[in-house]
């Protein structure tokens, strides 16, 4: 069974200051999607940031990018210039695309706080 | 666009009671999850569905019951309540679940007396 680990329940940065946020998974596949998901206050999940496997090219989404290690399977999120309003719980998420493994599983969170 | 609705938003139940949260989506995605979110903790997958008249159990789906008869309904059918159910629950959908965004709803916090 696919799983996601996120080592760092709690983090803190400076406002515009750099945070990185990490996450490891374990699979057998080959091909799969790795996600990052913020979770506001307001409890809404908002997607981040999306990795392709098969893609070499870490994904980069304005502020946002990752650091994406296959044989080491880490993904990693790196958020530039922190803002106040990057405040929130980070969810890591994977999901396969063989037969019974497509559902979209999660990492237990990172709680970021920005300080001004 | 409505996108994904949950409803209700919020519900108490006593021990022993029944419910059903509705989750309907209107952007015509195949795939729909149930989630339940406990204080401090993930997300962890309760029931899936990879289209209209298949579902399959996740990581926690004992107590949880699911249908899936239209593409665009997906009720989650809690029998029984006991305390442990006490939960934020979300509902998310996405296009075929392999490569694309998911959406989610805005939750449903139920808490079990």
């Amino acid at each position: 069974a696919q799983t996601v680990t996120q080592s760092q329940p709690e983090m803190s940065v400076q406002e515009a200051e750099t945070v990185t946020l990490s996450c490891t998974y374990d699979t057998s596949e080959s091909d799969y999607y790795l996600f990052w998901y913020k979770q506001p206050p307001s409890r809404q999940m908002i997607l981040v940031i999306r990795q392709e496997a098969y893609k070499q090219q870490n994904a980069t989404e304005n502020r946002f990018s990752v650091n994406f290690q296959k044989a080491a399977k880490s993904f990693s999120l790196k958020i530039s210039d922190s803002q106040l309003g990057d405040a929130a719980m980070y969810f890591c998420a994977y999901t396969g695309t063989q037969g019974g493994s497509e559902k979209l599983v999660f990492g237990k969170g990172t709680k970021l706080t920005v300080n001004p | 666009n409505a996108g994904v609705t949950q409803t209700p938003k919020f519900r108490i139940l006593k021990i022993g009671q029944s419910m059903t949260l509705q989750c309907a989506q209107d952007m015509n995605h195949n795939y729909m999850y149930w989630y339940r979110q406990d204080p401090g903790m993930g997300l962890k997958l309760i029931y899936y569905s990879v289209g209209a008249g298949i579902t399959d159990k996740g990581e926690v789906p004992n107590g949880y019951n699911v249908s899936r008869s239209t593409t665009e309904d997906f009720p989650l059918r809690l029998e029984l309540a006991a305390p442990s159910q006490t939960s934020v629950y979300f509902c998310a959908s996405s296009a075929t679940g392999l490569n694309t965004e998911a959406f989610f709803g805005q939750g449903t916090r139920l808490t079990v007396v």
